[in-house]
């Protein structure tokens, strides 16, 4: 699986987007896009995932960019209970890592008052 | 639904003990996998399986074994406990199919003396 970059930390005001930054520079034609969060050393939780296009849920919104080099994880208001690690994953959609999730050090997201 | 229920949540064991944590999922998933997370990093995958029967090592497994005992029940056991193995514990399932929408349990902080 493609390995991916992102920020160590990030900081976002509440009731504002937050916009959370990935680079999967390496990434192949059959590998999604994952994102997961884990809030105070819970269990992480699904967020959303995509291939090629844009996508939206009832928690976020994912943009990948047309090459697929990088993508955004949009939380566009953000609350107090978003502040979490927020990892980004590659997946391959086959092949011996089937199933399998590659976690990096994630991206620590502080909602602010 | 209880979704994914880890046993138990804390632990103490002296080096050298053993024993088993207890995973089940109530979802009809046919994927189960153990990870452990030590402080300050990512999630690291143990042992998975990716259907009821089967079972493989994961990035981690020295020093752990594995039993997926039917559908819903994937226990991970530690056979001589040593102080390396101290961390927190996350069972997760999915669907087994391209969707990769884990659902984790809770946990199990475990730590050796």
């Amino acid at each position: 699986d493609a390995k991916t970059t992102q920020p160590p930390s990030m900081d976002c005001a509440e009731g504002r987007a937050a916009n959370l930054p990935c680079n999967h520079s390496t990434i192949s034609g059959n590998e999604y896009v994952y994102w997961y969060r884990q809030i105070h050393s819970q269990g992480p939780q699904y967020i959303i995932h995509g291939l090629k296009n844009n996508e939206t849920n009832e928690m976020a919104s994912l943009i990948i960019t047309e090459d697929r080099k990088s993508s955004t994880l949009i939380l566009p208001h953000a609350t107090l209970r978003d502040t979490a690690v927020y990892y980004c994953i590659a997946v391959s959609a086959g092949g011996t890592s089937y199933g399998k999730l590659t976690f990096g050090q994630g991206t620590i997201l502080t909602v602010h008052p | 639904n209880a979704g994914v229920t880890q046993t138990p949540k804390f632990q103490v064991l002296k080096t050298g003990q053993s024993m088993t944590l207890q995973c089940a999922q109530d979802m009809n998933h046919n994927s189960m996998y153990w990870y452990r997370q030590d402080p300050g990093m990512g999630l690291r995958l143990i042992y998975y399986s990716a259907s009821e029967g089967t079972t493989d090592k994961g990035e981690v497994p020295n020093g752990y074994n594995v039993s997926r005992l039917n559908k819903r029940e994937f226990s991970l056991r530690l056979e001589s406990a040593a102080p390396s193995q101290t961390s927190v514990y996350f069972c997760a399932s999915s669907d087994g199919t391209s969707n990769y929408g884990y659902t984790f349990g809770s946990g199990t902080r475990l730590t050796v003396v």
